[in-house]
C-alpha cells in the first residue's frame, strides 16, 4: 500500500532559525506532493505542491524539494516566526485514483519558541 | 475570497441515530471531497464526488455512508445509523479541476462529530 511518512511528531525552534519538516513516501512515485498546514481545530489550509520533475518550489519564505531517489520532501520555513507555529501535513495522490484522493502523513507539531 | 462553507460546526447524537453534514463548496469548484480525522489520527480520505456521482471511495466509505449534491450549492454526507467509532472531525474539501486534476484542495472548517 502507498504510504506517507511524516516521522517527526513535533519540532521545536527558535524564532528567526529555519525549520525543515521531513515527508518520507512509500512504494511508487507520486505525480506530486502537497504541503498543508493545519491549527488546532481548523481543516487543513494548502501551502505548497511539487511535482515529481520538480526539485525545488519557493513561495515567499517557504521551500519544498521533492527527491525521488530518496523518495522524500523537505519543507523549510525559513526566518521562523511564532505565527508558523502549527502542524504542517504532507499529503500525496492515491495512485490510480481519480482526481487527486489525498493520503496524508500524520503531520509535524512546530513549535516556534520567541 | 470564496471559501468552503460547512454547518453545523458540531453535531452531538445518540448512537444509531442518522446525521446529516452539509457543506457549501467554492462555486466554480468541480470535484468535492470528505475526509475525517479521528482526534489524535491523520486525517483519512473517504469519498470523492465528481459530475454528480462518486469517482472513489475508501475502505471507511462503507454501506453506512452517502453524498449528495441535491442542487446547485450543497454537497452533503450522511451517515445512517451512527456508531461510536464514528466521532470525529468531517472535512469537506473542493478542487477546480482544469487542465490539470490534481490541484490544491480547500478544505472546509469541519463538522465535530460527537457520537454518544
Amino acid at each position: 500500500s502507498q504510504k506517507i511518512e511524516q516521522n517527526s511528531e513535533a519540532l521545536n525552534i527558535q524564532e528567526g532559525k529555519t525549520a525543515t519538516l521531513t515527508c518520507n513516501y512509500t512504494n511508487y512515485s507520486p505525480a506530486y506532493l502537497q504541503w498543508y498546514r493545519q491549527d488546532p481545530g481548523r481543516g487543513p489550509v494548502f501551502l505548497l505542491l511539487i511535482r515529481e520533475n520538480e526539485k525545488e518550489k519557493r513561495k515567499e519564505r517557504l521551500k519544498v524539494t521533492f527527491d525521488t531517489t530518496l523518495k522524500q520532501s523537505l519543507f523549510h520555513i525559513t526566518a521562523s516566526q511564532p505565527a508558523d507555529s502549527a502542524t504542517y501535513l504532507c499529503a500525496r495522490a492515491n495512485y490510480g485514483g481519480s482526481q487527486g484522493n489525498l493520503i496524508f502523513g500524520k503531520g509535524t507539531k512546530l513549535s516556534v519558541k520567541p | 475570497e470564496p471559501e468552503v462553507t460547512q454547518t453545523p460546526s458540531h453535531q452531538v447524537t445518540q448512537m444509531g441515530q442518522e446525521v446529516i453534514l452539509r457543506c457549501v463548496p467554492i462555486s466554480n469548484h468541480l470535484y468535492f471531497y470528505w475526509y475525517r480525522q479521528i482526534l489524535g489520527q491523520k486525517v483519512e480520505f473517504l469519498v470523492s464526488f465528481y459530475n454528480n456521482e462518486i469517482s472513489e471511495k475508501s475502505e471507511i466509505f462503507d454501506d453506512q455512508f452517502s453524498v449528495e449534491r441535491p442542487d446547485g450549492s450543497n454537497f452533503t454526507l450522511k451517515i445512517r445509523s451512527t456508531k461510536l467509532e464514528d466521532s470525529a472531525m468531517y472535512f469537506c474539501a473542493s478542487s477546480g479541476g482544469g487542465a490539470e486534476a490534481y490541484n490544491e484542495q480547500f478544505f472546509g472548517p469541519g463538522t465535530r462529530l460527537t457520537v454518544l
